[in-house]
């Protein structure tokens, strides 16, 4: 498809184990986006990544969150010993610029038990 | 600190009226203001931009000011349907995409 694709859509894992999730931006978008949305609340920011570098990574809450891009598509974000207020909806987003408008993936559902 | 604010208590509107949200901000000063739309379980959807330097956007049946002295933007939905019933967020954008500070949204139901 042409849009934001997000893998899986829902992941259910017990504490203190490993999670990936994938995101395949829009082909030739350099800029892509993590968020995380609990419910009730609005997105919030984890990294962004301007081709394969993370140009900002001041919003992963701690060293158990990492994400990469290593071939400046495709981006990975990877949580190790997961807790349970991990539990959230990881969204991906990406975008031709820096600025403006962002094309949104339909979100992984995390529900750590 | 920097803080947006979105009416939290959802917005009931009946068919045909023009729907108005509001979204207020502190301590800040953007250089955009996005709206988006999410429906539950879904990511957001872009709908307007508008510049600090613009009054008023349209698309549609949408348009959008931007009051830079109240600090305040109104989204309007004009003519609504029970298929504009969903959540809308507005996010504030410095100087690039990823320094977007996002409202916690308005949950819009529009009854038929």
């Amino acid at each position: 498809g042409a849009g934001v694709s997000q893998t899986p859509s829902n992941k259910v894992t017990e504490k203190g184990k490993y999670v990936e999730l994938r995101c395949d931006p829009i082909s030739g978008h350099t800029a892509l986006y993590w968020y995380r949305q609990s419910l009730g609340q609005g997105p919030e920011f984890l990294i962004y990544f301007q081709g394969t570098g993370a140009a900002d990574d001041s919003g992963l809450p701690n060293d158990r969150f990492f994400a990469v891009r290593p071939e400046g598509s495709v981006s990975t974000l990877k949580i190790q010993r997961t807790e349970r207020g991990d539990s959230a909806m990881y969204l991906c987003a990406s975008s031709p610029r820096t600025t403006g408008e962002l094309f949104f993936g339909e979100g992984s559902r995390l529900t750590v038990l | 600190s920097q803080k947006i604010e979105q009416n939290s208590e959802a917005l009931n509107i009946q068919e045909g009226k023009t729907a108005t949200l509001t979204c207020n901000y502190t301590n800040y000063s953007p250089a955009y203001l996005q709206w988006y739309r999410q429906d539950p379980g879904r990511g957001p959807v872009f709908l307007l931009l508008i510049r600090e330097n613009e009054k008023e956007k349209r698309k549609e049946r949408l348009k959008v000011t931007f009051d830079t002295t109240l600090k305040q933007s109104l989204f309007h939905i004009t003519a609504s349907q029970p298929a504009d019933s969903a959540t809308y967020l507005c996010a504030l954008e410095r100087d690039s995409n990823y320094q977007l500070i996002w409202g916690a949204g308005t949950k819009l139901i529009i009854k038929p």
